[in-house]
């Protein structure tokens, strides 16, 4: 099992770009996530999921956009990047908003 | 509502020694608390969980948790450090009947030589 991957690991766009990240997981879970990580932050939670067709708002949205057409699928877009969403992005996945998520590598996106 | 405080930012200690990363955390509902570690440059890896079983908890590498009602705590530990556990350290909380984690800011651990 590859568990969850991530794609691209490293991305740098100019302000006003767009872009897609690209999670997958093939562990069969509901539940999938995107987290943002920053310096002394922790993770922050943007958006989520708890089942195919489904997308729910986080701490911190504004800005990003998701889709989950797929099960095993949750992509983060970015309409129209700025540097303030320079940052390494998580993806995650589980079996409920209860018991542990299973972490992707990361991608680490720049905004110039 | 859910939330988690790691009450150090830093913690350093010498290989062999003990380690305590102190976290503690708020609930309206039986929380389920799990502790991440994250390597430089890396994902994060699940350390040990607490789901309203045992109240001490052991985990992955020699550390262990244990969960306090009383005192909201759940603080880490492991009896002798070594230079391999150097990382940044997660708690997180979740509640039964919710949807999300909550995380603390992290606690980075260096083991001096």
């Amino acid at each position: 099992n590859a568990g969850v991957t991530q794609t691209p690991k490293f991305r740098v766009l100019k302000t006003g770009q767009s872009m897609t990240l690209l999670c997958a997981q093939d562990m069969n879970h509901e539940y999938m996530y995107w987290y943002r990580q920053d310096p002394g932050m922790g993770l922050r939670l943007i958006h989520y999921s708890v089942g195919e067709g489904t997308t729910a708002k986080g701490e911190v949205p504004d800005g990003y956009n998701v889709s989950r057409l797929k099960k095993q699928n949750f992509l983060l877009g970015l309409e129209s990047a700025a540097p303030s969403q320079t940052s390494v992005y998580f993806c995650a996945s589980g079996t409920s908003g209860y018991n542990e998520q299973f972490f992707g590598p990361g991608t680490r996106l720049t905004v110039l | 509502a859910q939330s988690v405080t790691q009450l150090d930012s830093h913690v350093s200690v010498s290989e062999g020694t003990p380690v305590l990363l102190r976290c503690n955390y708020s609930s309206s509902y039986s929380p389920s608390l799990f502790w991440y570690v994250q390597h430089p440059n890396k994902g994060l890896q699940l350390l040990l969980k607490y789901t309203s079983a045992a109240t001490l908890v052991k985990g992955i590498n020699g550390f262990e948790a244990e969960f306090k009602k009383s005192e909201t705590s759940f603080h880490l530990t492991k009896p002798s450090a070594h230079m391999s556990d150097a990382a940044e350290y997660f708690c997180v909380v979740s509640a039964f009947t919710g949807n999300q984690f909550y995380f603390g800011t992290g606690t980075s651990l260096t083991v001096i030589p």
